[in-house]
């Protein structure tokens, strides 16, 4: 495998139920990312990790629950969700930061689409 | 208002004519990056600029920071180009954290 992976690439679920997003990256980044597309709205960045640790939360609901056990996999833990959480869940890795204000090129993952009923 | 303007948001040309979409920001920014994304989701990076042009094949990019706008070029454009092109900024206070545009919709007629 090589670049970025996601899955699954599609999941339907219901508004109780309990699922996980998983994304691995296979370039030897330590900066990992969430991101939300939703129809007809631009991309927003939800969560930034570097180096497992948690830099950026852009005031995400509680219902989505990131996890970074290490620099080659994140996930996102989504509970509860609402019918305008469906969307495509994109991730991202890039080179790793000492100082924010260098910004590097990010690889993206295909995406998952999600649909919650 | 959005702080990411893209134009147009949609754009139908024949094969071979010369495109143009532009971008405008009105944060600070560390640097400026074109992605592209094609039916089904799956998003490339095309560049990353922080002044000045850039090229790669038949696509130019183009940065005035004075201005605060950026321009993305295809020349002799083909159908295989039709896509969504989307400009993002890294704001220079976190600049891993992008600010996107809404994204400009592509067809390249045959």
């Amino acid at each position: 495998e090589t670049g970025v992976t996601q899955t699954p690439r599609h999941l339907v679920m219901g508004m109780t139920n309990k699922k996980s997003l998983k994304c691995e990256q296979h370039l030897g980044h330590n900066a990992m990312y969430w991101y939300k597309q939703s129809a007809k709205k631009p991309l927003e960045l939800m969560f930034v990790y570097n180096f497992k640790e948690q830099t950026e939360n852009n005031s995400v609901p509680s219902r989505f629950s990131p996890e970074c056990p290490n620099s080659s996999h994140l996930f996102l833990h989504l509970h509860t969700l609402q019918p305008e959480d469906s969307a495509l869940y994109l991730c991202a890795s890039s080179q790793d930061w000492a100082q924010g204000e260098v910004s590097y090129e990010q690889y993206f993952g295909p995406g998952t689409r999600l649909t919650v009923t | 208002k959005n702080e990411v303007e893209q134009s147009p948001q949609n754009l139908t040309a024949q094969e071979g004519e010369f495109i143009t979409i532009n971008c405008s920001y009105s944060v600070g920014i560390s640097a400026l990056h074109w992605l592209q994304q094609h039916p089904g989701g799956g998003i490339v990076s095309l560049f990353m600029l922080s002044s000045g042009k850039k090229k790669h094949g038949r696509l130019i990019a183009t940065i005035n920071i004075q201005e605060k706008h950026s321009s993305l070029h295809i020349t002799a454009s083909h159908p295989r180009d039709s896509a969504v092109y989307i400009c993002a900024v890294g704001v220079i206070q976190g600049a891993q954290k992008l600010v996107f545009g809404q994204g400009t919709r592509l067809t390249i007629n045959p």
